[in-house]
């Protein structure tokens, strides 16, 4: 098993539509962070939380501690969001990230 | 303002052949520099982490090496190119305590004949 799950792999939407992204992870971390990756492959680091809440526009990121779980949401979702959205965290001490396999988004017009 | 650089941003070479896929960082001083690969349909893999000049740690046993010749320039080596090299490598970079946000390079698109 993946020490970070993400769900689902595959996601396709409707411009508008409210879209969600969850990320699971079974050790202990000091942070987790939400990245972009376009077409091109280029990847953008979006969030990065310990705990909470934090919001960027469109994107609003959450995670519980205690339940080992974040979710990334988009709102009023565009064609322009469609990449492939990525969970990683940081262990506990650790220095190296962990990443999911990631989840691709299409957003149809 | 930071900016990050690598080159080539693609590259085809036959198996066998030596490969070296420089990155450089400008605007930070003392950054930590980490090189990652994606292979295609996978996630991304740490490779190699630096948090100084001279200073590398290896995730990965493989045919690869790195090297910090300077502050702000990290590069990623082999002598020997295998198929299983294939893939996408990424250059990032981040500042500051283990909790911090890193900042990725544009990437270098490798195929390995």
């Amino acid at each position: 098993k993946n020490e970070v799950e993400q769900s689902p792999q595959n996601l396709t939407a409707q411009e508008g539509e409210f879209i969600t992204i969850n990320c699971s992870y079974s050790v202990g971390i000091s942070a987790l962070h939400w990245l972009q990756q376009h077409p091109g492959g280029g990847i953008v680091s979006l969030f990065m939380l310990s705990s909470g809440k934090k919001k960027h526009g469109r994107l609003i990121a959450t995670i519980n501690i205690q339940e080992k779980h974040s979710s990334l949401h988009i709102t009023a979702s565009h064609p322009r969001d469609s990449a492939v959205y990525i969970c990683a965290v940081r262990s506990q001490g650790a220095q190296k990230l962990v990443f999911g396999q990631g989840t691709r988004l299409t957003i149809n017009p | 303002s930071q900016t990050i650089h690598q080159w080539p941003a693609t590259l085809v070479q036959p198996v066998g052949s030596p490969l070296s896929l420089e990155c450089t960082v400008e605007g930070t001083s003392n950054p930590n520099l980490y090189w990652y690969r994606q292979a295609a349909g996978r996630g991304l893999q740490l490779l190699f982490y630096s948090v100084g000049i001279g200073q590398i740690s290896s995730e990965v046993p493989q045919n690869l090496s790195a090297s910090r010749p300077q502050d702000r320039q990290f590069i990623l080596s082999s002598k020997k190119l295998l198929l299983s090299d294939s893939g996408f490598y990424l250059c990032a970079w981040s500042i500051g305590t283990p909790q911090e946000t890193q900042y990725f390079g544009p990437g270098t698109r490798l195929l390995v004949l």
